[in-house]
C-alpha cells in the first residue's frame, strides 16, 4: 500500500536559516504530493501540492519538487522566520482515482529568534 | 464563511460511554473527511463522504464507530462504548475539488 516516511524531529533552526524536511514515498503509479502545515492550536492546512514527476510545488517561500527517480518530495525553504515555527506533515494521494490523502507521523520545526 | 468548525474542541469522557461529535464544513464543498491523529503520529483517514453518501471506510472504523451526514452537510462521528484506546484528536476536512485542503481544528477525545 502507499505510505510516506518523513525525517523524525524537531527540527531546530536559527532564524534566517537554510530548511530542509526529507520526505520520501512508496506508491504504485504516480500518486500526488502534497505538503500540510500545522501550526499551534490550528488544523492543517495545506501548503503546496505537486501532481507528476518533476513538478515543483510552491507557496509562502516553501517548495518543493517531486522527484520519480528517488520517490521523493523533500520540503525547503532558503530562510525561514519564527513564524514558521509548525509541525509539516508529507503526504500523497492516488494514483486511481482515491483522493483521500496518506500522511506521514509530520516533522517538527522549532525557529529560535 | 470560517471555514471547517468542529465541536467540542475538547471531551472528556469515562470508558464505556458514547460520545459524539460534529462538524461543519465549508457550505459549498460536498467532500467531508474524518482523520484520527494520535500523539507523534501523521493523521489516519476514518471515513469519506460525498454529499449524503458514505463512500469509504478504513478499516480502522470499528463497529463501535459510526458517522453521518443526513443531509449533505454537517457530519456526525459517534463512538460508542468508548476505550482509552480512542483518547485521540478526531480532525474533519473538506474539499470541493480533487484535493483536501481544509481541515478543522479537531475534537480532542480523552477517555478515563
Amino acid at each position: 500500500g502507499n505510505s510516506v516516511t518523513q525525517m523524525e524531529g524537531p527540527v531546530t533552526l536559527s532564524e534566517e536559516a537554510f530548511l530542509t524536511i526529507n520526505c520520501t514515498y512508496t506508491a504504485t503509479g504516480y500518486p500526488s504530493l502534497f505538503w500540510y502545515v500545522q501550526y499551534p492550536g490550528e488544523g492543517l492546512q495545506l501548503l503546496l501540492k505537486a501532481t507528476k514527476a518533476d513538478d515543483k510545488g510552491s507557496n509562502k517561500g516553501f517548495e518543493a519538487t517531486y522527484r520519480k527517480e528517488t520517490t521523493s518530495f523533500h520540503l525547503e525553504k532558503g530562510s525561514v522566520q519564527v513564524s514558521d515555527s509548525a509541525v509539516y506533515f508529507c503526504a500523497l494521494s492516488g494514483p486511481g482515482g482515491s483522493y483521500i490523502p496518506t500522511f506521514g507521523r509530520g516533522t517538527s520545526l522549532i525557529v529560535h529568534p | 464563511d470560517t471555514g471547517v468548525s468542529q465541536n467540542p474542541r475538547h471531551k472528556i469522557t469515562k470508558r464505556g460511554q458514547n460520545v459524539t461529535f460534529r462538524c461543519d464544513p465549508i457550505s459549498e464543498h460536498n467532500r467531508l473527511y474524518w482523520y484520527r491523529q494520535t500523539l507523534g503520529q501523521g493523521p489516519e483517514f476514518l471515513t469519506y463522504f460525498q454529499n449524503e453518501a458514505q463512500l469509504e471506510k478504513s478499516r480502522l472504523l470499528s463497529d463501535r464507530f459510526s458517522a453521518e451526514r443526513p443531509k449533505g452537510s454537517f457530519s456526525t462521528l459517534e463512538i460508542q462504548r468508548t476505550e482509552q484506546g480512542d483518547s485521540a484528536m478526531y480532525l474533519c476536512a473538506s474539499s470541493l475539488a480533487d484535493r483536501v485542503d481544509t481541515f478543522g481544528s479537531g475534537t480532542r477525545l480523552t477517555v478515563v
